[in-house]
């Protein structure tokens, strides 16, 4: 089936840094990835949807320059947490979509900020 | 709007019991749709789909049957194993201008042995 890894698996940071965290799709082309955001115990949130080569939509609430989003090419998309904050700390999940509808989720990034 | 609504956890069973997670969504259009299940520290794993009305998804002892008359899409398994405690989330997908899926807030099962 089809396979989506993210990397890192966990991150601790210091606050103010920035964190880079990679979705790919392994063995398909995902024309469309998702990023989503999941607090403790609760579901996930949708952060914002990238198609590649164009920028990402952002879901209302969420801030642009603060979770940059890029899709470069048909099998990575890259979040990165810009000068970040304990309250950033949450677990980060991605997926992505081929050209049918289903998504496939990565196992999910959990970022520690200090 | 768009929204999923399960049945609030946890759910506490003992090993070999009948499950079932209620879960009913709100759509406009026809969405389909799904359940995940993701273990302790894991990303999301798709369990089961169906894509329209009358449809069952089943995967693994667990199924859910797509009913439209009632917009519910209810997860059921026969006798449940402690490998099974889990977070189950029922979702919906829509492809209104992009597809987009939505989850509910996901219900907590945990199987004593």
């Amino acid at each position: 089936g089809a396979v989506v890894s993210q990397h890192p698996s966990w991150v601790i940071c210091k606050s103010g840094t920035s964190v880079k965290i990679e979705c790919r799709s392994l063995d398909f082309q995902a024309t469309t990835m998702f990023w989503y955001r999941q607090f403790p115990k609760q579901s996930l949130m949708l952060m914002a949807t990238s198609n590649e080569g164009s920028k990402a939509t952002y879901e209302q609430g969420v801030e642009k320059d603060k979770f940059l989003i890029n899709h470069a090419s048909l099998t990575l998309s890259t979040l990165t947490v810009t000068s970040a904050h304990p309250e950033d700390s949450s677990f980060y999940i991605c997926s992505a979509r081929d050209e049918g509808i289903w998504q496939y989720f990565g196992p999910g990034t959990r970022l520690t900020v200090l | 709007g768009n929204s999923v609504t399960q049945m609030e956890g946890p759910v506490t069973l003992s090993e070999e019991a009948f499950l079932t997670i209620n879960c009913t969504y709100t759509a406009t259009g026809y969405p389909s749709l799904f359940w995940y299940v993701q273990y302790p520290g894991e990303g999301l794993q798709l369990l089961l789909k169906a894509t329209k009305a009358d449809d069952k998804g089943s995967n693994k002892g667990f199924e859910a049957t797509y009913r439209k008359e009632t917009t519910s899409f209810h997860l059921e398994k026969g006798s449940v194993q402690v490998s099974d405690s889990a977070v189950y989330f029922c979702a919906l997908g829509l492809n209104t201008g992009g597809f987009k899926t939505i989850f509910g807030a996901g219900t907590r099962l945990f199987v004593k042995a």
